[in-house]
């Protein structure tokens, strides 16, 4: 059955990078492009941007332009979304989905920006 | 980008009752909405997609349906596993655009 496995728990200090992980499992990893939400308590759920996981193109909420980056390792059916020059409003629970039919969803990603 | 109006932002009810959620979108979204619920410490579930379809395995007291920008998610007969937050998305439009969320609470 169809699989997202994130990495795991991440605290980062303010100005610093960090890079979270989605491994796919159970379907082919480049028939459908993944999909980046972040969900904080008081902006709710936003998204973020989708990678095109056979080309790798890109596309991003404008919100996240420059904030996030997302790159794909076909060789190991796994998405990367790093989030640089990390502030305090970036500490959320990031989720990747596969395709635009959100069906699925990974576990989340909690990511702490924290001095 | 699209905007979501959701509510209400809290809705409490009884164990029974027949509860709406709505979203209603600032632009012409055709039936491309679909609602999550979302238990604490849990990722979002999709239980809607096209406006008015039930995804697999959602109890059929759970319906969607449109009314011009007007989206509402009805529970006919709600059971206390319904107990959660409950999101909108707009998938018509990049970028995708959810509701605020309501919190389905027992009264």
């Amino acid at each position: 059955q169809v699989q997202l496995q994130q990495s795991g728990a991440e605290l980062a200090k303010p100005g610093s990078s960090v890079k979270i992980s989605c491994k796919a499992s159970g379907y082919t990893f480049t028939s459908y492009y993944i999909s980046w939400i972040k969900q904080t308590t008081g902006q709710g759920l936003e998204y973020i941007g989708y990678i095109n996981t056979g080309s790798g193109g890109t596309n991003y909420n404008e919100k996240f332009k420059g904030k996030a980056t997302l790159t794909v390792d076909k060789s190991s059916s796994t998405a990367f979304m790093q989030l640089s020059s990390l502030t305090p409003d970036d500490s959320a629970v990031y989720y990747c989905a596969p395709g635009g039919g959100f069906a699925y969803w990974g576990q989340g990603t909690l990511v702490t920006v924290s001095s | 980008d699209i905007q979501m109006t959701q509510s209400p932002s809290s809705l409490p009810a009884s164990l029974g009752d027949r509860v709406t959620i709505t979203c209603r979108a600032s632009q012409d979204i055709g039936n491309y909405l679909r609602w999550f619920q979302q238990k604490p410490g849990k990722s979002p579930r999709l239980m809607i997609y096209g406006a008015t379809n039930l995804a697999a395995g959602v109890p059929s007291r759970f319906s969607g349906s449109r009314s011009g920008s007007d989206y509402s998610l009805t529970i006919s007969s709600l059971e206390s596993e319904d107990m959660a937050d409950y999101y909108c998305l707009q998938s018509k439009e990049s970028p995708f655009t959810f509701g605020a969320g309501t919190k389905l609470e027992l009264k």
